[in-house]
């Protein structure tokens, strides 16, 4: 298994331009997730999903969007790039969305925007 | 609200000596616990969790976590640090009765060097 995939590793956007960041997971997990980590800080949840055709909003959405039309996939969006969208960003995964679950994470995008 | 605090941004310490990274948690309810681990350009890998039972958790690569509720902390401990341990370590908490990702809190991590 490859676990959790993200493409593309590092990316520079100029302010107001869009891009898609790409997840993939194989472990035929329902949940996915999409986090942000900024410098000194922890992660922070954006949007998650509990199943093909079901997402939701997480602790930080603006800016954002997400889709999640097969189990294995969950592309995040970004409409209009903004500095203050620079940041590391994490997709995950868990099998179940219980509070004992394990998630597993991919291996992150750097994303600046100047 | 939940939180976890990291209260060292930074911890160094020699190789072979046991090593410690503190980890405080405040929630309304019963934690659930999870310690990660984050190489350079890496993301992060799970390396134990706490749910219920016995306070000392064992993980991987001889890490072993010891829930104190009391104290409200679940400090990450390893007998003989190895240079290769050098990463950034996060402490994460939910509780238990959430059922949703959303409720998953990270604290801040804690940078780990181990010198040779």
């Amino acid at each position: 298994n490859a676990g959790v995939t993200q493409t593309p590793k590092f990316r520079i956007l100029k302010i107001g331009q869009s891009m898609t960041l790409q997840c993939t997971q194989d472990m035929n997990h329902n949940y996915m997730y999409w986090y942000r980590q900024d410098p000194g800080m922890g992660l922070k949840l954006i949007y998650y999903s509990v199943g093909a055709g079901i997402t939701d909003k997480g602790e930080v959405p603006n800016g954002y969007n997400v889709s999640r039309s097969t189990t294995e996939d969950f592309p995040l969006r970004l409409e209009l790039a903004a500095p203050s969208q620079t940041s590391v960003y994490f997709c995950a995964s868990s099998y179940t969305g219980q509070a004992r679950e394990t998630q597993y994470f991919g291996p992150g995008t750097r994303l600046l925007v100047l | 609200a939940q939180s976890v605090a990291q209260p060292e941004d930074q911890v160094n310490v020699a190789e072979g000596n046991p090593l410690t990274v503190k980890c405080t948690y405040s929630v309304s309810g019963n934690p659930y616990l999870f310690w990660y681990v984050q190489y350079p350009n890496r993301g992060l890998q799970f390396l134990l969790k706490y749910i219920t039972g016995d306070n000392l958790v064992k993980g991987s690569y001889g890490f072993e976590a010891e829930f104190n509720k009391s104290q409200t902390s679940f400090h990450l401990k390893k007998p003989s640090a190895l240079v290769s341990d050098s990463a950034l370590y996060f402490c994460a908490v939910r509780v238990a009765r959430d059922n949703y990702g959303q409720n998953f809190v990270f604290g801040p991590g804690t940078r780990l060097s181990v010198l040779p």
